[in-house]
């Protein structure tokens, strides 16, 4: 059965820390790999990941896929307030279907 | 742009009634989508449509159903409403660009939340 999962399910550091929140998956017909960010209501994109080993940038945050080992890794550098969210992971199997896993909650403490 | 818009944001129904889930975007994408989110369960796809007239069903489609009449519109239909459909429902949309370019970046709409008695 596919599935897609995240760990850990919450986490809580005080600004300035460095996280690393990871998403395992086994899902047939893999085409890429999405991080989401979900603050109180609509999750808002952060990346996609289809090729293994190429990390992909944004400010603090960075990602990474290893297709050999299916997972993916998100890093939160010199972490802040505003990063307190729920990460979500999905895994695209189709042209236009998605499996999400539960996500990560992170707070960050002052 | 306003974006991804839904209506209602709060609902309560009892069993057995119906009621549609409205949801707009005006970013003229082709794809829309709705998804239910549940603890524990990470969103799930209910169903999607890739444009006008055309839709398909996706991980968790019974007890709803969608219509596609504009690119701009995608209402979630429940027909006969029960407790297991108290959740979080979002709806989503986003361009078709062509294999190469296309980011798959959904664009979710603020969310329904729907309570079953």
């Amino acid at each position: 059965e596919d599935k897609v999962v995240q760990s850990p399910l919450s986490l809580v550091v005080h600004e300035g820390d460095t996280v690393t929140l990871n998403c395992s998956y086994e899902v047939t017909n893999f085409r890429s790999l999405l991080w989401y960010k979900q603050e109180k209501k609509a999750p808002t994109f952060l990346f996609m990941l289809t090729s293994s080993g190429i990390e992909k940038k944004s400010g603090r945050l960075s990602s990474i896929l290893d297709k050999k080992e299916l997972f993916s890794i998100l890093n939160i550098t010199a972490t802040q307030t505003g990063d307190s969210a729920i990460y979500l992971c999905a895994v695209r199997y189709t042209g236009n279907q998605f499996y999400f896993g539960t996500g990560t909650s992170l707070t960050v403490i002052p | 742009n306003a974006g991804v818009t839904q209506t209602p944001k709060f609902q309560v129904l009892k069993t057995g009634q119906s009621m549609t889930l409205q949801c707009a975007q005006d970013m003229n994408h082709e794809y829309m989508s709705w998804y239910r989110q549940d603890p524990g369960m990470g969103l799930r796809l209910i169903h999607y449509s890739v444009g006008a007239g055309i839709t398909d069903q996706g991980e968790v489609p019974n007890g709803y159903n969608v219509s596609r009449s504009t690119t701009e519109d995608f209402p979630l239909r429940l027909l006969s409403a029960a407790p297991s459909q108290t959740s979080v429902y979002f709806c989503a949309s986003r361009t078709i660009r062509g294999l190469a370019g296309d980011s798959y970046e959904q664009y979710f709409g603020p969310g329904t939340r729907l309570t079953v008695t």
